[in-house]
């Protein structure tokens, strides 16, 4: 199976801050790398897709980067409604796997 | 606009069974491949089974292989998984996501999920 790792798994940042979360794969994933937004007690939000596609409706100060073993999500400026955690997933081979989850919390 | 809502969900028994539910409307169901992930409490998330627009193809992980079976009725747009020999470990938060194409190999992703249902196996 293909391990994604990411990095921090809990970060704390303040409103207006530019944040950076990164996600590493095992092996090589090209470009078929997700990242989803939960806030507690909801489903997962698609954001990035194909590592720098926004998924319709997302605000543009969030962005993808990467590709091969090492991608980044980034938050431009944080707001107070990006405090949630984030979830990578590739999309290259089964089992699809998501990492861990990193928590972005308020400072 | 796009819903999904799980049902189905509940207090069982180690070595049980349960069967999930999900509805979905607002798209054209037979279209998109449909998947179930679930969340253990307070951990990630771990995607559990798939299966094609048409129902012709299925993917189980090796965590619920043997056990758990996912199938679709497309004239009533609702999505399942067979959930048996439950397990202590099979306690979740079970979503259904829908994919972006018929297809669940490659690259499948979801763009819509339902609000989840929580299964719990405990004694």
């Amino acid at each position: 199976d293909i391990q994604m790792t990411q990095s921090p798994s809990s970060l704390s940042a303040s409103v207006g801050d530019r944040v950076t979360i990164t996600c590493r794969a095992s092996q090589s994933i090209s470009r078929y790398l997700n990242w989803y937004q939960q806030k507690p007690g909801k489903a997962p939000k698609l954001l990035i897709y194909a590592a720098s596609s926004l998924q319709s409706g997302v605000p543009s100060r969030f962005s993808g980067s990467g590709s091969g073993t090492d991608f980044t999500l980034t938050i431009s400026s944080l707001q107070p409604e990006d405090f949630a955690t984030y979830y990578c997933q590739q999309s290259y081979r089964t089992p699809y796997t998501f990492g861990q989850g990193t928590k972005l919390e308020i400072k | 606009e796009v819903q999904l809502l799980e049902s189905g969900g509940g207090l069982v028994q180690p070595g049980g069974s349960l069967r999930l539910s999900c509805a979905v409307s607002g798209f054209t169901f037979s279209s998109y491949a449909m998947s179930w992930v679930r969340q253990a409490p307070g951990k990630g998330l771990e995607w559990v089974s798939a299966i094609s627009g048409s129902g012709g193809s299925t993917y189980n992980a090796d965590s619920v292989k043997g056990r758990f079976t996912i199938s679709r009725d497309n004239s009533k747009n609702t999505l399942y998984l067979q959930m048996n020999s439950l397990r202590a470990e099979d306690t979740a938060v079970y979503y259904c996501a829908k994919g972006v194409s018929s297809g669940w190999y490659p690259n499948l992703l979801f763009d819509y999920w339902g609000q989840g249902t929580l299964v719990t196996v405990s004694s």
